[in-house]
């Protein structure tokens, strides 16, 4: 079975700090996605990466760097963390593009408050 | 507007009663999962199901593309179903490369 882990499971941080979010899986999957999550909005997509190297933009993106440093492993920083990034951060994999043919594979969560 | 819709937003039901959640979506679709969310946060995949019938134990799931509706059917319902149940679609043409999710089905079985 897909194997997603992520660190720190849990995070708090002030007005204006420095965070990063890492999620390692090791499926040798291609496709790695972070995702927040937020009462009344469901799981929205921040950014995705189709491998080492590569970025992609997703839906709600401001706020957000992400770096694929390996196929393994995937960051999501963020650089001045304001109070609406409080949320819960899930980090996917995929061997196939989105859904297609394939399911996505999620991580235990990462809950940031910011204060 | 938005792409995938669920319903009901929440259902209370008595264990051993049965449960049907839907999905409704707005788009050409390309893919379709199911995801359950535990208490506490963690997806786990039921179904990836773009098109037909399939089973999983007291699981069914069934995706409709004309009528563009899902459902999850949750026969002889048990405590240990009560969670959040999401859906997610791929649209055939934009955004083709990613999930949109629904807000989830809150699901509570009581016994």
């Amino acid at each position: 079975e897909a194997a997603v882990t992520q660190s720190p499971r849990n995070k708090v941080t002030v007005t204006g700090g420095n965070v990063t979010l890492s999620c390692r899986q090791t499926n040798s999957h291609n496709y790695m996605y972070w995702y927040r999550q937020d009462t009344g909005h469901g799981l929205r997509l921040i950014h995705y990466s189709y491998g080492a190297g590569n970025l992609q933009i997703g839906d709600v993106p401001d706020g957000y760097k992400a770096t694929r440093t390996t196929q393994e492993d995937f960051f999501l920083l963020l650089e001045l963390a304001s109070p609406s990034q409080t949320s819960l951060y899930f980090c996917a994999s995929s061997d196939e593009l989105g859904g297609n043919q394939d399911t996505q594979y999620f991580g235990p969560g990462t809950r940031l408050l910011v204060l | 507007g938005q792409q995938v819709q669920q319903s009901p937003a929440s259902l209370v039901l008595q264990e051993g009663e049965n449960a049907e959640l839907q999905c409704n979506f707005s788009t050409s679709l390309n893919s379709m999962q199911w995801f359950y969310q535990r208490p506490g946060g963690s997806l786990v995949s039921l179904f990836y199901n773009p098109s037909g019938t399939k089973h999983s134990g007291r699981l069914t799931s069934t995706t409709v593309i004309k009528e563009r509706r899902s459902s999850l059917h949750i026969s002889s319902s048990q405590t240990t179903d009560s969670g959040t149940y999401l859906c997610a679609l791929a649209p055939l043409t934009e955004g083709a490369d990613r999930l949109t999710f629904g807000k989830g089905t809150q699901l509570i079985i009581q016994p």
